[in-house]
This record gives C-alpha cells, structure tokens and sequence, in this order.
C-alpha cells in the first residue's frame, strides 16, 4: 500500500526566512509520481510539482525547490526567501505509474505553513 | 475563464437526510474525483471516474454515491449512511497527454458540509 508521511504539521516562520517541508514516502512500484500542491485559504489546491520516480534531478522555480532522493524515499520542499503570501497548507502526493491507475493520487496530511511580516 | 465549479460553498444538514453535492468542469477533462479532507489530515479519495458512464470506488466510498452521466458533471451524494459526514469535500479533475493521465489535478474550490 502507498503512504505518504509529512511530520511537520505546522510551521512558523517570519518572511524572508527560508523553510523546508519534509515528505517521506512508501511504495512498492518501481514507477510512480510524487506531487507538491499548495492549498491557499481559499480551499482550492494549486499543482506545484510533478516528478516521476526515474528523474533524481533536483528542480528549482523561482523561490521554490526540491530536493527528490530515492535512497532515502524522500522529496522535500523548499521555499527561499518566504513571503507572506506563501502561507498555506502544503501536501506531498504520491501516484502509481500505471496508467490504469488514472491519478488516483495518495496525500500527505499536510504542512501549514505559516509566514509572520 | 475555465475551470471546476462546487457547489453549495457552504451547506447545512440534519442528521438522516441526504446531500448532493455538485462538481462542473469546462475543461474538457475524462476523469473526476472526489476527495474528502478533515481537519489536520490530508484528502482522502472517496470516488472517481475516468469516463462517462464508469466510475469506481476510492478508499472511502462507504455511505457516498456518484454519477457521471455527462463529461462536465460527477455529483456527489453524501447518504445517510455516511457515520461522520461533516468535511470539507473537493472535486477534481485531469486531463490526458497521449493518452497518459498526467498527473496535475485540477481542483474546485470545495464544499464544506455540517451536519447538525
């Protein structure tokens, strides 16, 4: 079965500080997709990141970045240089590979993020 | 502009009745979902569909029950049955590239039910 672990429920920060949310994840597919989608106070969430299994290559888009590593089944995520606006609640997401599969995606508990001025 | 649109935002019910909970897209997605989301955890799949006519079952489905008679539209009942009812409900949707599921869900905005 997939499970996907965010330890950190809450995490306070004042802007400009930089932070990073952990994700630790279960599988026993050798092909899968691991997601960060960020949910703002309005409820709906917004697609940050997609990754499949086979790309190790660390990503970075703007202030934002992530670090995958298979050997620890991990993909962290990190926000530089924070800004008020990036308060909300993060979820890691993980999904099998097959495309039988559809996106029936796998959530974390999620991370709230919040950022003081 | 496109999108999903829920609805009610907001919704009220007593104890023993019956709630349909509505989810359009214009996207021109093949597959919907459904996900419940409680307070400090994250969203659990209830239901979803990846075509007209078909849907299955997601972890949660006891006490819930879904259609998708048309492209655009996978309401949602949340029955009499379902023993804890009270959540915030979103629907999603994705879209297919070469005829892979990409991964990216597109969500509404959700639907917080209160079961009184």
């Amino acid at each position: 079965a997939q499970k996907v672990t965010q330890a950190q429920t809450e995490i306070s920060v004042v802007e400009k500080e930089d932070v990073t949310l952990d994700c630790v994840y279960e599988t026993r597919d050798t092909t899968y997709y691991l997601f960060w989608y960020k949910q703002p106070p309005s409820g709906e969430l917004v697609f940050l990141i997609r990754r499949n299994s086979f790309d190790e290559q660390n990503e970075i888009s703007g202030r934002y970045s992530w670090n995958f590593q298979k050997s620890t089944s991990s993909f962290n995520f990190t926000i530089t240089a924070s800004q008020v606006v990036d308060s909300a609640v993060y979820f890691c997401a993980l999904s099998e590979g097959r495309v039988a599969a559809g996106n029936k995606l796998t959530f974390g508990g999620g991370t709230r993020v919040l950022v003081k001025p | 502009d496109g999108g999903i649109t829920q609805s009610p935002k907001y919704l009220f019910r007593k104890e023993g009745q019956n709630v349909t909970l509505s989810c359009e897209q214009n996207l021109n997605h093949d597959a919907m979902y459904w996900y419940r989301q409680d307070p400090g955890q994250g969203l659990r799949l209830i239901y979803y569909s990846q075509i007209v006519n078909d849907f299955q079952k997601g972890d949660i489905a006891e006490g819930y029950s879904v259609s998708r008679e048309k492209k655009e539209s996978f309401p949602l009942t949340v029955t009499s049955a379902q023993k804890n009812p009270t959540a915030f409900y979103l629907c999603a949707s994705s879209s297919r590239d070469r005829g892979l599921h990409t991964g990216e869900l597109f969500f509404g905005e959700g639907s917080r039910l209160t079961v009184l």
